[in-house]
């Protein structure tokens, strides 16, 4: 079975850092691009980073640019978004996705 | 970053079909085609196709996807309950680099 989980969402202050974490499982993670997206509370989808299967490039929407890294470990079968400078407006449920697979979500809410 | 096109709501009756458009551009839609997305309120997006018409296995045929030119399509037949839902369209930007998406369409069904 295809699992996307991700973690390490919580409460973060302005200012402070976060690391997501998408564990992946039921297919071969290394043959895949995958990327982040996010969903601010009652808002559209918003898509953040992108990261090739080789992890030799890597995408950022400007959102996010210069704050976000995104990064994977093809033999732990993982993704991986630190988050640092964070504002009121990064809170979002993120998701990680591959083209045709997605994660359930983990929540990021930022505030003092 | 520029989005896809997407009508805010449809409505539509039981049993009956609905077409969701989503429009885009030759750097979007219209070169790498589009994903679609289903989403109930207070759950995560579900992959519904990638790729124009590239269907999950474990998505009913009643979805189908398409697209002319810069413009995707969502088809579903036979109109359920459970098909009440919010529904995005996605694409890559080559221009971007990176996916753009729609604001969504709200279907309804009566």
């Amino acid at each position: 079975e295809v699992q996307l989980v991700e973690s390490g969402g919580g409460l973060a202050q302005p200012g402070g850092s976060l690391r997501l974490s998408c564990a992946v499982s039921g297919f071969t993670f290394s043959d895949y691009s995958m990327n982040w997206v996010r969903q601010a509370p009652g808002k559209g989808l918003e898509w953040i980073s992108y990261i090739s299967s080789r992890s030799s490039t890597k995408y950022y929407a400007d959102s996010v640019k210069g704050r976000f890294t995104i990064s994977r470990d093809n033999a732990q079968n993982s993704l991986y978004l630190l988050m640092k400078s964070l504002r009121d407006e990064d809170t979002a449920v993120y998701y990680c996705a591959s083209e045709d697979r997605w994660g359930q979500g983990t929540l990021v809410t930022v505030s003092s | 970053q520029a989005g896809l096109t997407q009508p805010p709501s449809v409505s539509k009756g039981l049993r009956q079909t609905a077409t969701l458009t989503c429009t885009g551009n030759s750097n979007n839609v219209g070169n790498q085609g589009a994903a679609w997305l289903q989403q109930h309120q207070g759950h995560p997006p579900k992959l519904l196709s990638y790729r124009n018409d590239n269907r999950p296995s474990w998505i009913s045929e009643r979805f189908s996807a398409s697209r002319s030119g810069n413009t995707a399509s969502l088809t579903i037949t036979g109109l359920q309950p459970e098909d009440e839902a919010d529904y995005y369209c996605s694409a890559w930007d080559s221009s971007l680099s990176g996916w753009v998406f729609g604001g969504g369409t709200k279907l309804t069904v009566v």
